[in-house]
């Protein structure tokens, strides 16, 4: 299993200001993940974080809104950058990890949960 | 787009009771088909998962059954308890190449006491 932790867990901040998530895994993944889920809805992955490398954004997310870093394979951080009320969220860090047998299971951090004013 | 079909969004059982979430898919590429439990405040949770060379996968009184010509896999919850009381994901993913899941829409689960 994977042991992931998210700080801060919650925060309220102003709109226009930015936000620097960090996630911890207690061991070396090759993959991360970052999900948004919003209030009483599904997992939307936002980006993979790639260790050495630009992160891979999904469609309607852009690096200059949400700009991640990987310095390490234990290590991540996505920014929230000139917030709005829109991106009031539940953010949540990912890794993925082999298991015998099953194949590749997913592992998720406690989410940082997000309010914009 | 690949998707995963979850339904419903939510069911209220009474303690005792079964709880029976279903999933389809699209994708026949998909072989890797996981549950989350996911309760408020916290992240998901893997619960249970299935592959399709099985069609049926039983941990306790939680069961993933599979019906691949259909396309179709559902989470019994057997005897459901107000501690079952959460937020469950179905998923499926393909093993090979990069390892992204689709999820399904979530069903709120509430088991009365």
């Amino acid at each position: 299993s994977a042991v992931i932790s998210q700080k801060p867990s919650r925060d309220i901040c102003q709109r226009g200001t930015s936000l620097t998530i960090q996630c911890q895994v207690d061991s070396q993944v090759t993959m991360m993940f970052w999900y948004r889920q919003q209030p009483g809805q599904s997992l939307t992955l936002i980006a993979t974080a790639n260790q050495g490398s630009e992160a891979t954004y999904e469609s309607g997310f852009v690096i200059d809104k949400f700009p991640i870093s990987r310095p390490n394979l234990t290590f991540s951080t996505l920014t929230v950058s000139n917030m709005s009320p829109e991106d009031s969220s539940i953010y949540l860090c990912s890794v993925a990890k082999t298991v015998a047998v099953m194949g590749n299971e997913q592992f998720f951090g406690p989410g940082t949960r997000l309010t914009v004013l | 787009q690949q998707q995963v079909k979850q339904s419903p969004q939510s069911l209220i059982v009474q303690k005792g009771g079964i709880s029976i979430i279903n999933c389809a898919y699209e994708n026949t590429a998909f072989d890797y088909f996981p549950w989350y439990q996911q309760f408020p405040g916290k992240g998901p949770a893997l619960l249970i998962a299935i592959r399709p060379d099985v069609s049926e996968k039983k941990e306790g009184r939680f069961t993933i059954s599979f019906n691949k010509s259909a396309k179709q896999f559902s989470l019994h919850i057997m005897d459901s308890q107000p501690g079952d009381s959460a937020t469950y994901f179905c998923a499926a993913s393909m093993t090979g190449g990069s390892y992204i899941p689709t999820f399904g829409r979530g069903t709120s689960l509430i088991v009365h006491p």
